[in-house]
């Protein structure tokens, strides 16, 4: 198996852009979740899905943010307009199982590394 | 809600050496509990995982034990390589909370 899939590894872009980041899970893996990753906040959860329902997005931190799913294989994250401040590392994680059951590890893609100047 | 604790700092070794990372958890329920590891430039993976109390995770020769008792799940290995360099976090997941809450992360260096 691939693994997890991000892209792009690595990003730059200008404040007031759009910008969106892609994940294909695993597989078979019924949980996507999106984290975000600074060094002041460390990993954050921001959202994340169930059979490609959005089942909590209380990380997501403002309206600027949106993150689909359109199918079990593809999801997106959404940042419009983009600022300085979102610049981090943007992790998508998948998972065949609820957390505390048997299937519960999350398998993490490589990342995307955002700067916003 | 769940939360766990890593002890704060980086931590710089030699080779060779004894390596300790604490973590320890509050959670309700029967939580279980996880070391991921990052290295540089890659995306956390899972390093080991203990399901119950008492239980002792281990692999690539570290090893971790689900204390109830004490709240904790500390990360040992007995003689450290350089390659061992990369950020450790500890996490905890219970049932019916998707959200594994993560600790802060160790950075840990191995100087040869």
């Amino acid at each position: 198996d691939a693994g997890v899939i991000q892209s792009p590894r690595h990003e730059v872009t200008e404040m007031g852009q759009e910008v969106t980041l892609r994940c294909k899970p695993i597989s078979g893996h019924d949980y996507l979740f999106w984290y975000r990753q600074t060094m002041m906040r460390g990993l954050e959860l921001l959202i994340y899905f169930n059979n490609n329902v959005p089942i909590d997005d209380s990380g997501m931190p403002e309206d600027r943010f949106s993150a689909k799913m359109p199918n079990a294989s593809f999801s997106t994250l959404k940042i419009q307009p983009s600022e300085p401040r979102d610049s981090a590392v943007y992790f998508c994680a998948s998972s065949p199982g609820l957390a505390g059951g048997p299937q519960e590890t999350q398998y993490f893609g490589p990342g995307t590394r955002l700067l916003v100047l | 809600g769940n939360s766990v604790t890593q002890m704060e700092g980086p931590v710089t070794l030699s080779e060779e050496a004894f390596l300790t990372i604490n973590c320890t958890y509050t959670a309700t329920g029967y939580p279980s509990l996880f070391w991921y590891v990052q290295y540089p430039g890659e995306g956390l993976q899972l390093l080991l995982k203990a399901t119950k109390a008492d239980d002792k995770g281990s692999n690539k020769g570290f090893e971790a034990t689900y204390r109830k008792e004490t709240t904790s799940f500390h990360l040992e290995k007995g003689s450290v390589q350089v390659s061992d360099s990369a950020v450790y976090f500890c996490a905890l997941g219970s049932y019916g909370n998707n959200r594994l809450a993560f600790g802060k992360g160790n950075q840990v260096v191995v100087i040869p």
